[in-house]
């Protein structure tokens, strides 16, 4: 079975700073899929970025990016020049690349606070 | 395209109570999920459905919850015999063609 593991459980970032959320991962599967979502207080959760993992080059989506390391199993966000709407509960998940394996496997969370 | 729509958004009931949850997808999306997030954790995956097709229960699905997609389009959960331990918010998704899930707001049960 997948394992995704967040082991900051809470991030602070002065605003327009940038911060660096980690995440790992355990899986014996060649492909897959990994991807940030965040959650706002009281509000529903929302992609941020996406990589496939038969895909070297890291993915970027304007003010954020990922740093994936296949061999390490290990997927961080960078979040560049850190605005207070960025304040959320951030999850790393893991999605298997084959029908049928199509779940998602949620880490724990890391909590983010922008300081003004 | 108006996103994946949950029903209700809270629900309180007193233990022992039933109680059903409604989830609409996005427009087309054949296969829809459901996912349970309790305080401080990441959402749990509870099962899913390509079109009206049951394809994947997990362990957590206990014989006390039953989960139909009628026709392929909305889903429904149902809890009977509510127990403390089931209160959670439960998410659901949707997907088409690609990989990404999208997020309702979820339904928040408050077990007395």
């Amino acid at each position: 079975a997948q394992t995704v593991t967040q082991s900051q459980p809470e991030m602070s970032v002065q605003e327009a700073e940038t911060v660096t959320l980690s995440c790992t991962y355990d899986t014996s599967e060649s492909d897959y899929y990994l991807f940030w979502y965040k959650q706002p207080p009281s509000r529903q959760m929302i992609l941020v970025i996406r990589q496939e993992a038969y895909k070297q080059q890291n993915a970027t989506e304007n003010r954020f990016s990922v740093n994936f390391q296949k061999a390490a199993k290990s997927f961080s966000l960078k979040i560049s020049d850190s605005q207070l709407g960025d304040a959320a509960m951030y999850f790393c998940a893991y999605r298997g690349y084959n029908f049928g394996n199509e779940k998602l496997t949620f880490g724990t969370g890391t909590r983010l606070t922008i300081i003004p | 395209d108006t996103g994946v729509s949950q029903d209700p958004r809270h629900k309180i009931t007193k233990r022992g109570q039933n109680v059903t949850f409604r989830c609409d997808p996005i427009s087309e999306h054949n296969r829809l999920y459901w996912y349970r997030q309790t305080l401080g954790q990441g959402p749990e995956f509870l099962t899913y459905f390509q079109n009206e097709a049951q394809l994947e229960k997990s362990r957590l699905l206990s014989d006390r919850f039953s989960a139909e997609r009628p026709k392929g389009s909305f889903s429904t959960l149902e809890i009977q015999r509510t127990e403390q331990g089931d209160s959670a918010m439960y998410l659901c998704a949707s997907t088409g063609e690609g990989s990404i899930q999208y997020f309702g707001a979820g339904t928040r049960l408050s077990v007395l």
